[in-house]
């Protein structure tokens, strides 16, 4: 089956502008994480819809924003970028009705801020 | 949240060799995983291990919940086993993951 696909790839934006990245599951999964990884920071969470729901969002400013739709695709959006938010954002999947379930995770999109 | 400590932060490895990753973690958690990040970024899952022990091919792992740790074994590395290595945990009542800074293998021939 298809795994967790993240659009775009790669991304290259201007200090100032917004960015929406989109995350499709795995068929049958209804929770979608997104992380941030960064050469300083590392991987990073910040947040987690199930349902369309947010059930969970880590320490980052409000220009992050996410939102998940009826068939659990998702979409994180970012406004008013700056420098610092050249990273590489991962998207995570899982059953996620329960705890303790396998989470996969897709390729990512590589965002650089110029 | 949850600290993850990996030892070691870098590994090198003649071709063959066998190598123990470490994964310590701070709390109880539900979950654990181990993830091999490729080239172009994607984390790759090795095993989803909170407690007990898995073997895949050279690759096992065992994780001791009650004393918060987990233990990645590669056997008769490969060149193709570079990368780095992640370990993941969620807590109780949590819904995301935390991961540990990685340990990077280089593995030469």
């Amino acid at each position: 089956k298809a795994g967790v696909t993240q659009t775009p790839r790669y991304l290259i934006k201007t200090r100032g502008q917004q960015v929406t990245l989109s995350c499709s599951p795995i068929s049958g999964h209804r929770s979608v994480s997104w992380y941030q990884q960064t050469p300083g920071q590392g991987l990073q969470f910040l947040f987690e819809y199930f349902s369309e729901t947010q059930r969970n969002k880590g320490n980052f400013p409000g220009r992050f924003s996410g939102r998940q739709f009826s068939n659990s695709r998702s979409e994180m959006n970012v406004s008013t970028l700056e420098l610092g938010d050249s990273a590489l954002y991962l998207c995570a999947s899982s059953l996620g009705a329960v705890m303790n379930t396998e989470a996969f995770f897709g390729q990512g999109t590589r965002l650089t801020v110029v | 949240g949850i600290q993850v400590e990996q030892s070691p932060p870098d590994l090198i490895l003649q071709e063959g060799a066998n190598s123990t990753l470490r994964c310590n973690f701070s709390d109880s958690v539900n979950n654990l995983q181990w993830f091999h990040q490729n080239p172009w970024g994607q984390l790759i899952n090795l095993f989803y291990i909170p407690s007990g022990t898995k073997q895949n091919g050279r690759l096992s792992a065992t994780t001791v919940a009650t004393e918060r740790y987990s233990l990645l074994y590669i056997s008769s590395s490969q060149t193709t086993d570079s990368g780095v290595y992640f370990c993941a945990v969620e807590g109780t009542g949590a819904n995301n993951l935390f991961f540990g800074t990685g340990t990077r293998l280089t593995v030469i021939p």
